[in-house]
């Protein structure tokens, strides 16, 4: 079945390190892809997303481009900051769209 | 866009007790989920309606879950006989299906955190 795994954490990192966190998927047919982010006693907010291959997906400086050869969408960042301190999920929606698969988060703490 | 509410925040009942909890989905939207997240983990789907039908349930969705879109606008889930095992954050998203085009990405609440004592 669909299934998304992406890498554990914690990621613990200095301000303005370069962040990577991997995603690959599982999934038949075309499905889209996302990551989402949590911040303490919140809900998720959708961070970006990728509906083909070779879309690249972006905002806030995050980054992930859809990889339909290695099925992966790793998120990416040049330069971090303490505020982009939470949790991070990939996840994927089949092409009918009908209910969303979610990894298990990486945390990520960033130090002054 | 006043987001997706949802009510109440915290839940701390005794183990056997019946719980419920709402959604309100951002108004414009047809599609309605509903999640439930352990520490640690991700989401899990457990159902989603589509204006008032109920169009999928998860096999986690035991029979002591039911949940109801009565009016096609905002959701309620309920719990019956609640057991420890219930303790979980739980999430409802919405979003926009349009047919042909695909469904517009899921905006979740801040989700409702039920404690079993």
């Amino acid at each position: 079945g669909d299934s998304v795994t992406q890498m554990e954490g914690p990621v613990t990192l200095s301000e303005e390190a370069f962040l990577t966190i991997n995603c690959t998927y599982t999934a038949t047919g075309y499905p889209s892809l996302f990551w989402y982010v949590q911040y303490p006693g919140e809900g998720l907010q959708l961070l970006l997303k990728a509906t083909k291959a070779d879309d690249k997906g972006s905002n806030k400086g995050f980054e992930a481009t859809y990889r339909k050869e290695t099925t992966s969408f790793h998120l990416e960042k040049g330069s971090v900051q303490v505020s982009d301190s939470a949790v991070y999920f990939c996840a994927l929606s089949p092409y009918n769209f009908n209910k969303f698969y979610f990894g298990s988060g990486t945390k990520l703490n960033v130090k002054p | 866009d006043t987001g997706v509410s949802q009510d109440p925040r915290h839940k701390i009942t005794k183990r056997g007790q019946n719980v419920t909890f709402r959604c309100d989905p951002i108004s414009e939207h047809n599609r309605l989920y509903w999640y439930r997240q352990t520490l640690g983990q991700g989401p899990e789907f457990l159902t989603y309606f589509q204006n008032e039908a109920q169009l999928e349930k998860s096999r986690l969705l035991s029979d002591r879950f039911s949940a109801e879109r009565p009016k096609g606008s905002f959701s309620t889930l309920e719990i019956q006989r609640t057991e420890q095992g219930d303790s979980a954050m739980y999430l409802c998203a919405s979003s926009l299906w349009q047919g042909a085009t695909g469904n517009q990405p899921q905006h979740f609440g801040d989700g409702t955190r039920l404690s079993i004592l």
